[in-house]
């Protein structure tokens, strides 16, 4: 598809266990985003890939998040040790080719519930 | 830290109304500032931006101004529909940081 894909849609997890979170961009755009959003709430920026820099994981909560970008294409947001306060919709986003940067794609996220 | 946030948490408005979403941003040094709409159950959506060095742009029923004196921005959409109800959220960009994005603002449009 042309669009940014998220898997997996939905996640339920038992507090303690790790989870990973996987982003397709759409193919071309450098730059990739992963936020995080809880019921009724805004986008937490988590963190940012920029082509061949080094991410900007100012965002991040814990030492428990971490991401890789494999390839400048495709992403994963690992959550270890996962605690109930995780549970939220992770979106990936992507960016740049002849759109610009400031033009964001984004997926449909991913429905993660700790329990 | 600079950050983008807005006036109104909520809005609502009588369909056909024009609607008024506003944002206040503190980062004078934006390069870009940005709408984006968030329907119920989906990733926000790009909705149009405006350059720094401009102070106005129009889209297909929606306007976007800039008022870089006063650090606001704003979002006008004329004859408000049904399917413009959902969550409005402004972004400033500058250079290679991160795109920020603000609180939001929930459109409800009345029938």
């Amino acid at each position: 598809g042309a669009g940014v894909s998220q898997s997996p849609s939905n996640k339920v997890t038992e507090k303690g266990k790790d989870v990973e979170l996987r982003c397709d961009p759409i193919s071309g755009h450098t730059a990739l985003y992963w936020y995080r959003q809880s019921l009724g709430q805004g986008l937490e920026f988590l963190i940012y890939f920029q082509g061949n820099s080094a991410p900007d994981k100012s965002g991040l909560p814990s030492d428990r998040f971490s991401a890789e970008r494999t390839g400048g294409s495709v992403s994963t947001l690992t959550i270890q040790r996962t605690q109930q306060e995780d549970s939220a919709v992770y979106l990936c986003a992507s960016a740049g080719g002849t759109g610009g940067y400031e033009k964001l794609f984004f997926g449909s996220g991913t429905q993660l519930s700790v329990l | 830290g600079e950050s983008v946030g807005l006036h109104l948490p909520t809005l609502s408005v009588q369909e056909g109304d024009n609607s008024i979403i506003n944002c206040a941003y503190s980062n004078s040094a934006s390069d870009y500032f940005i709408w984006y709409k968030q329907e119920s159950g989906k990733g926000p959506q790009f909705i149009i931006d405006i350059r720094s060095n401009m102070d106005k742009r129009q889209g297909q029923r929606v306007t976007v101004l800039l008022n870089k004196t006063v650090k606001h921005l704003s979002l006008q959409i004329a004859a408000t529909q049904p399917g413009d109800s959902a969550v409005y959220f402004c972004a400033e960009i500058s250079g290679n940081t991160p795109l920020v994005f603000g609180k939001g603002t929930r459109l409800s449009v009345i029938a």
